[in-house]
C-alpha cells in the first residue's frame, strides 16, 4: 500500500522567513512519482512539481526547492522568503504503479504567513 | 478557455435526496478522478476512469456512483447511501492512459452541504 505522511499540520512564520514542509512517504514500487500542490483559500488545487523516483536532483524554481531523499523517503519542500501570498494549504501526494497511478495524498500541511 | 469547470460551486440538498456533481473538462485529458476532501483531511479518492466506458472505485466509493459516457464529462451522483455527504468535493484531470505518471489538474470544487 502507498502512504504519505506530512507530520506538521500547521506552520505559522512571519514574512521573509524560510519554510520547510515536511513530506515522507511510503511505497513497495521501484517506479514511482512525487507531486507537490498548493491550495490557497479558494480551494482549487495548484500542481507545483512532479519528481520520479529515478531523479534525485534538487529542483529550484524562484523561491520554491525541493529536496528529494530516497534514502529517508522523503520529499521536502522549502519556500525562501516567504510571503504572505505563500498562505495556503500544501500537500504532498505519490502516484505508482501499485496504486494504478492514482494519486495517494498526505494530510497537508497548513502555512500562515503574517505579515 | 482551457480547463476543468465544476457546477455548482455550492450544493445543499436534504437528507435522504441523491444529487449530482458535474465535472466538465476541454483539457482533452483521457483520465478524470473525484476526490472528497473533509476539515483537516487530505483528499481522498472516490471514483476514477482512465478511458471513456470504464471506471473504478477508490478507496470511498461506497454511496457514490458515477457514469462516463463522453471523454469530457464525469458527473458524480452521491445517493442517499451516504452517510455524511457534507464536504468538498474536487474533479481532476490527467493526461494519459492506464499506466501515465502525469500530474493531476483540479477544477474549482464544489461545496456539498446536507442540511
Amino acid at each position: 500500500a502507498q502512504k504519505v505522511t506530512q507530520a506538521q499540520t500547521e506552520i505559522s512564520v512571519v514574512e521573509k522567513e524560510d519554510v520547510t514542509l515536511d513530506c515522507v512517504y511510503e511505497t513497495r514500487d521501484t517506479t514511482y512519482y512525487l507531486f507537490w500542490y498548493k491550495q490557497p483559500p479558494s480551494g482549487e488545487l495548484v500542481f507545483l512539481i512532479r519528481r520520479n523516483s529515478f531523479d534525485e536532483q534538487n529542483e529550484i524554481s524562484g523561491r520554491y526547492s525541493w529536496n528529494f531523499q530516497k534514502s529517508t523517503s522523503s520529499f521536502n519542500f522549502t519556500i525562501t522568503a516567504s510571503q504572505v501570498v505563500d498562505s495556503a494549504v500544501y500537500f504532498c501526494a505519490l502516484s505508482g504503479r501499485s496504486g494504478y497511478s492514482t494519486l495517494t495524498f498526505g494530510k497537508g500541511t497548513m502555512l500562515l504567513v503574517s505579515p | 478557455d482551457g480547463g476543468i469547470t465544476q457546477s455548482p460551486k455550492y450544493l445543499f440538498r436534504k437528507e435522504g435526496q441523491n444529487v449530482t456533481l458535474s465535472c466538465e473538462q476541454n483539457l482533452n485529458h483521457d483520465a478524470m478522478y473525484w476526490y472528497r476532501q473533509d476539515p483537516g483531511q487530505g483528499l481522498r479518492l472516490i471514483y476514477y476512469s482512465q478511458i471513456v466506458n470504464d471506471f473504478q472505485k477508490g478507496d470511498i466509493a461506497e454511496g457514490y456512483s458515477v457514469s462516463r459516457e463522453k471523454k469530457e464529462s464525469f458527473p458524480l451522483t452521491v445517493t442517499s447511501a451516504q452517510k455524511n455527504p457534507t464536504a468538498f468535493y474536487l474533479c481532476a484531470t490527467r493526461q494519459g492512459g492506464p499506466g501515465a505518471y502525469n500530474e493531476q489538474f483540479f477544477g474549482p470544487g464544489t461545496r456539498l452541504t446536507v442540511l
